[in-house]
């Protein structure tokens, strides 16, 4: 099945600068990419998501890059602020047309005033 | 996407008990999914709720454990059984709605076992 590797673990950035977070996959039929940012008391909210046809994705602050080859995405977000500080957690699929979805064990992010 | 609600939000159990954890949707969805987060932890999938039949459950996890009812499109029941203090967890609800590929997470409900 698949497996979904996450790094770092936490991360600690200065308001402004730029936070990237990386995940490799194990299985090659995979085709969706989605990204969750888990606040401290809530579920998991969908920011952003990649599909195996697109090599980058946008959305005001935050983009997503795969790399089908390497079998890796990350996701960008630049200019970060305070509320951007929450748990990050990337998935993957498992295997083209499958509703499930293999996470990755989470990047604690912590944006410094 | 889809606005989804479980109850309860948290609970605290004694062991040996049973509690039931409801997740509401408010449209018809595909696909509804419980999974589990163990404090600190990432999530892990307990089942696919099957509108109308059994469950299907992943590795790890038994329909004795953690029976699960999907009456209609709209909402399920898991209920975790015979809770002992390592079932503390959050469980977490999901729907794939069925358009895209995206599936939306409900609030979740925190539970301790004491």
């Amino acid at each position: 099945g698949e497996n979904v590797e996450q790094h770092p673990s936490t991360l600690s950035v200065q308001e402004g600068d730029s936070a990237v977070i990386k995940c490799t996959y194990s299985d090659s039929a995979s085709n969706y990419f989605p990204w969750y940012k888990q606040e401290l008391g809530k579920g998991p909210q969908l920011i952003i998501d990649i599909r195996s046809n697109v090599g980058e994705k946008k959305d005001q602050r935050i983009a997503v890059t795969l790399n089908k080859t390497a079998k890796h995405f990350s996701l960008h977000i630049t200019e970060t602020q305070p509320e951007d500080s929450a748990v990050y957690f990337c998935a993957g699929n498992s295997g083209a047309g499958s509703y499930q979805l293999t996470f990755g064990k989470g990047t604690k992010l912590s944006v410094i005033p | 996407s889809a606005v989804i609600s479980q109850k309860p939000s948290r609970d605290i159990c004694q062991r040996g008990t049973s509690l039931t954890i409801q997740c509401q949707v408010d449209s018809q969805v595909t696909m509804m999914f419980w999974y589990r987060q163990q404090p600190g932890q990432s999530l892990t999938l307990i089942a696919t709720a099957n509108q109308g039949s059994e469950a299907t459950y992943e590795s790890g996890f038994v329909i004795d454990k953690f029976p699960i009812s999907r009456p209609n499109l709209t909402f399920s029941t898991l209920t975790v059984s015979n809770m002992s203090p390592e079932d503390s967890s959050i469980y977490l609800c999901s729907v794939f709605p069925g358009t895209y590929d995206e599936q939306f997470f409900g609030p979740g409900t925190r539970l301790t076992v004491l």
